[in-house]
């Protein structure tokens, strides 16, 4: 199975911040991968696909990037609705596999 | 916009079967892979399995011996059936579309208890 480490497992922020999460694969796995975001109550948002691609409807100031093992997600300005948490996930090969989570939440 | 609802007992006993149905409206199920995905109380998620629409399935190791993922492509639904249930089967139970996951349902809390 390839494990996908996600880090910080959590962070406290301020509105405005720029945050930026990581994800690292055991083994490469190209660009296949994917960010969602995940609020209490909720089915987890889709963000981004193939490591950089913006799911259609999200804001631009969600940006992802990697290739390979390495990953990042990043909130470029942190605002109020985006305290959650976040997850990335491999679909490279089976089976498929998460991150354990960064909790981002308020300063 | 695709729209996937799981539906299905709130509440099932130990060592019996889970089973939850996904529905799929305002698309084709056909040409797609469709998955299930848990989360128990206070952890992270965890892919169960899924079915293409021809049929062929794929299932977390962790689980392959007591999960079964079907397809019914005339009600535009597929199917989780998971046998001899604990505790540790408590969880959310999504489904969603894709091996990367871009469409989900909202979810239902199912428990496991006597």
């Amino acid at each position: 199975d390839i494990q996908m480490t996600q880090s910080p497992s959590s962070l406290s922020a301020s509105v405005g911040d720029r945050v930026t999460i990581t994800c690292r694969a055991s083994q490469g796995i190209y660009n296949y991968v994917a960010w969602f975001q995940h609020k209490p109550g909720k089915a987890p948002k889709p963000l981004i696909y193939s490591a950089s691609s913006l799911q259609s409807g999200v804001p631009s100031k969600f940006g992802g990037s990697g290739s390979g093992t390495d990953f990042t997600l990043i909130i470029s300005s942190l605002q109020p609705e985006d305290f959650a948490i976040y997850y990335c996930q491999q679909y490279y090969s089976y089976p498929l596999t998460f991150g354990g989570g960064t909790k981002v939440e308020i300063k | 916009q695709v729209q996937l609802q799981e539906s299905g007992p709130g509440l099932v006993k130990p060592s019996e079967t889970l089973s939850l149905t996904c529905t799929v409206s305002g698309g084709s199920i056909y040409s797609y892979y469709w998955s299930w995905i848990r989360q128990p109380p206070g952890k992270g998620l965890e892919w169960i399995g899924e079915v293409y629409y021809s049929g062929s399935t794929n299932y977390n190791p962790s689980l392959k011996s007591r999960v079964t993922i079907s397809l019914d492509t005339s009600k535009n639904q597929f199917s989780l059936k998971l046998t001899s249930v604990s505790a540790a089967d408590t969880a959310i139970y999504y489904c969603a579309r894709d091996t990367s996951f871009q469409h989900w349902g909202q979810g239902t809390l199912v428990t496991v208890s006597s």
